[in-house]
């Protein structure tokens, strides 16, 4: 049973341009949350999604920031006209349920905003 | 607003020594703490802890959560120089956020 996957593991973008994160779940997880790790801090929660629906996105900056989990294929998280504070290591976790399941975590995407 | 805390923030150690790691919360609808162990890629699972009291061990590590007292400790006896890394405490609250904390940052030295 493949873990969470996460896709690239490193991106570099330059100011102004887009950022695009994938994850793909465990299998058999319908839950998929982001969390922002910035350099010397704990993770942030950004946003919780199950297929095709956002359940809360409470932590997800209003402007620039957007996810979304289809039916088929992985998680998304967008980030468009990226700018140098994005620069974070950008955390996927899957889990097969809320409350009282752990959430697994992909290896995450390291973003830098050049 | 729901929050964790961690403490110490940082620690150095030599190997064979106990340590004890701190986490304090004030979160609404707490439902579960997690504590989790982060070297350099993605946090791994150690303990998830739900009733008061309880201890749950895994080897060298422990931990218990005070839910009166709002707080958890981890403890890791026998230090061995693999256990350097960052511990998260984190708390699930109202079913879907999941707050972190800052992490300590355990350093073992040979």
């Amino acid at each position: 049973n493949a873990g969470v996957m996460q896709n690239p593991r490193h991106l570099v973008r330059r100011r102004g341009q887009e950022a695009r994160l994938r994850c793909s779940p465990m299998k058999g997880h319908s839950h998929v949350y982001w969390y922002r790790q910035l350099p010397e801090e704990g993770l942030k929660f950004m946003v919780y999604l199950q297929k095709e629906n956002i359940i809360d996105e409470s932590g997800m900056p209003k402007e620039r920031f957007s996810a979304e989990f289809p039916k088929e294929g992985p998680s998304i998280l967008r980030i468009q006209q990226v700018v140098r504070g994005d620069s974070a290591a950008y955390f996927c976790a899957s889990s097969p349920g809320t409350e009282f399941y752990e959430q697994y975590f992909g290896p995450g995407t390291r973003l830098t905003v050049t | 607003e729901d929050k964790v805390v961690q403490s110490p923030l940082s620690l150095v150690v030599h190997e064979g020594d106990t340590v004890t790691l701190n986490c304090s919360y004030e979160v609404t609808n707490f439902r579960s703490l997690l504590w989790y162990k982060q070297e350099k890629k993605a946090p791994t699972f150690l303990f998830m802890l739900t009733s008061s009291g309880i201890e749950k061990k895994s080897g060298r590590l422990s931990s218990i959560l005070d839910k009166k007292e709002l707080f958890s400790i981890l403890n890791i006896t026998a230090t061995q120089t693999g256990d350097s890394a960052i511990y998260l405490c984190a708390v699930r609250a109202g079913g879907f956020k999941t707050i972190f904390g800052a992490g300590t940052r355990l350093f073992v030295k040979a």
